[in-house]
């Protein structure tokens, strides 16, 4: 009940084209979905995270879709560039700092995304 | 931007030693995790600390395992007697509100590579 399923391992994507990261959840008290960016050496960084009162989110050219019902979730990068090449993790939370939560992440397995030129 | 701070970058130890590993949390934070990453696979929770307690744990944050919080600056964790199956990234994390309910939310430092020998 505490998994997340992220799809695909790796993914491949031409410069320019919409790069699609798919993840599936269980624990239905999940209520917050960050997607991480981590490049070689380095910690996860933020990228964007939705709850679910919406069904999209979008920040520049990365968008959030959130199915509530599916237990769904996915990022969507758009116009991807070869700096976009990174590990890309998916994650669910009870919210982080809302009532008392420790919003203690459980993390997808990963794609690397390569972005060639 | 504020960071959290991890030291060392990397510390490789044998087998049965114990290591500390060091972090300082962005100051207004009042949340800290513990999180590792081995090899080419997910981040996995270890522990949450909050109020001078450790708030949650997970299975992997076993007897060999602990936190402290020894000034108002630093985040430790130790390692008692480290297995090799201890290597691993491990990235501290910190998080919160503040009076007027702003949420910073969770800002990851950028690891500790632990090789164990």
């Amino acid at each position: 009940q505490q998994q997340v399923k992220q799809s695909p391992q790796s993914l491949i994507v031409q410069k320019g084209g919409i790069s699609i990261i798919n993840c599936a959840y269980e624990n239905t008290a999940f209520d917050y979905f960050p997607w991480y960016q981590q490049f070689p050496g380095k910690g996860p960084a933020l990228l964007i995270a939705i709850r679910p009162d919406v069904s999209e989110k979008k920040e520049g050219r990365f968008t959030i879709s959130f199915n509530k019902s599916a237990k769904q979730f996915s990022l969507h990068i758009m116009d991807s560039q070869p700096g976009d090449s990174a590990t890309y993790f998916c994650a669910a939370s009870i919210a982080p700092f809302y009532g008392g939560s420790q919003g203690n992440l459980i993390f997808g397995k990963g794609t690397k995304l390569s972005v060639k030129p | 931007e504020p960071e959290v701070t991890q030291t060392p970058s990397h510390q490789v130890t044998q087998m049965g030693q114990e290591v500390i590993l060091r972090c300082v949390p962005i100051s207004n934070h009042l949340y800290f995790y513990w999180y590792r990453q081995i090899l080419g696979q997910k981040v996995e929770f270890l522990v949450s600390f909050y109020n001078n307690e450790i708030s949650e744990k997970s299975e992997i944050f076993d007897d060999q395992f602990s936190v402290e919080r020894p000034d108002g600056s630093n985040f430790t964790l130790k390692i008692r007697s480290t297995k090799l199956e201890d290597s691993a990234m491990y990235f501290c994390a910190s998080g919160g509100k503040d009076s007027l309910g702003t949420n910073y939310g969770y800002t990851f430092g950028s690891g500790t590579r632990l090789t164990v020998v």
